[in-house]
């Protein structure tokens, strides 16, 4: 069973751009979660969407977005970026339906000039 | 607010070394996860505890869940350089039926050789 892909890996943008970020879960999967890592506040939840629906949120700025299509195939959009926006995002998916294992991607790595 | 602390933070040892990580909170867990990650990865799952006072052996490691189910230990026996990299314990969010981990700050292990 092939595992979690995100694209891209690695991004450099400028301060004010958007960028869009994309998450292929394991197949079977329909839990969606994305996570923020920095070195200075670690792993930090985003959102989780399932069947398309978001169904929890962290506390980030609504600059952070996201959305699940019907494959459920997640993708992130931060608009306006900031430097501050520079970290690794991963995403992990799970079946979604219980206390169940989440299994995560490589990440994209994010740098903001 | 559910918080997870990991102790020590960064953590030197030589090859054949034994360590132990701890992870604590004041707040009920109903499981915790331990993931190990590689520099440029995604979290890598190694065990879910479930059950207070659980243990969990894989190979040289060993995984302890309280029993108030509030904290866990990873110890690691004749630590090897191939055990190098950032452990991070996490805990589902609330009654945790939905994709939201808290994570710890992790512990970043080197074992020299």
């Amino acid at each position: 069973k092939a595992g979690v892909t995100q694209t891209p890996r690695y991004l450099i943008k400028t301060r004010g751009q958007q960028v869009t970020l994309s998450c292929s879960p394991i197949s079977g999967h329909r839990s969606v979660s994305w996570y923020q890592q920095t070195p200075g506040q670690g792993l930090q939840f985003l959102f989780e969407y399932f069947s398309e629906t978001q169904r929890n949120k962290g506390n980030f700025p609504g600059r952070f977005s996201g959305r699940q299509f019907s494959n459920s195939r997640s993708e992130m959009n931060v608009s306006t970026l900031e430097l501050g926006d520079s970290a690794l995002y991963l995403c992990a998916s799970s079946s979604g339906t219980g206390r169940e294992t989440q299994y995560f991607g490589p990440g994209t790595r994010l740098l903001v000039l | 607010t559910q918080l997870l602390e990991q102790s020590p933070q960064f953590l030197s040892i030589q090859e054949g070394e034994n360590l132990t990580v701890y992870c604590n909170s004041s707040s009920v867990f109903s499981s915790l996860q331990w993931y190990r990650q590689e520099p440029g990865e995604g979290p890598v799952l190694l065990v879910t505890v479930v059950t207070g006072g659980e243990v969990k052996k894989l190979k040289r490691l060993t995984f302890q869940f309280g029993d108030a189910r509030k904290d866990s230990s990873l110890h690691i026996t004749a630590a090897q350089p191939g055990d190098t990299g950032l452990y991070l314990c996490a805990g589902p969010h609330g009654s945790g039926n939905t994709g939201k981990l808290i994570f710890g700050q992790g512990t970043t292990l080197q074992v020299k050789p």
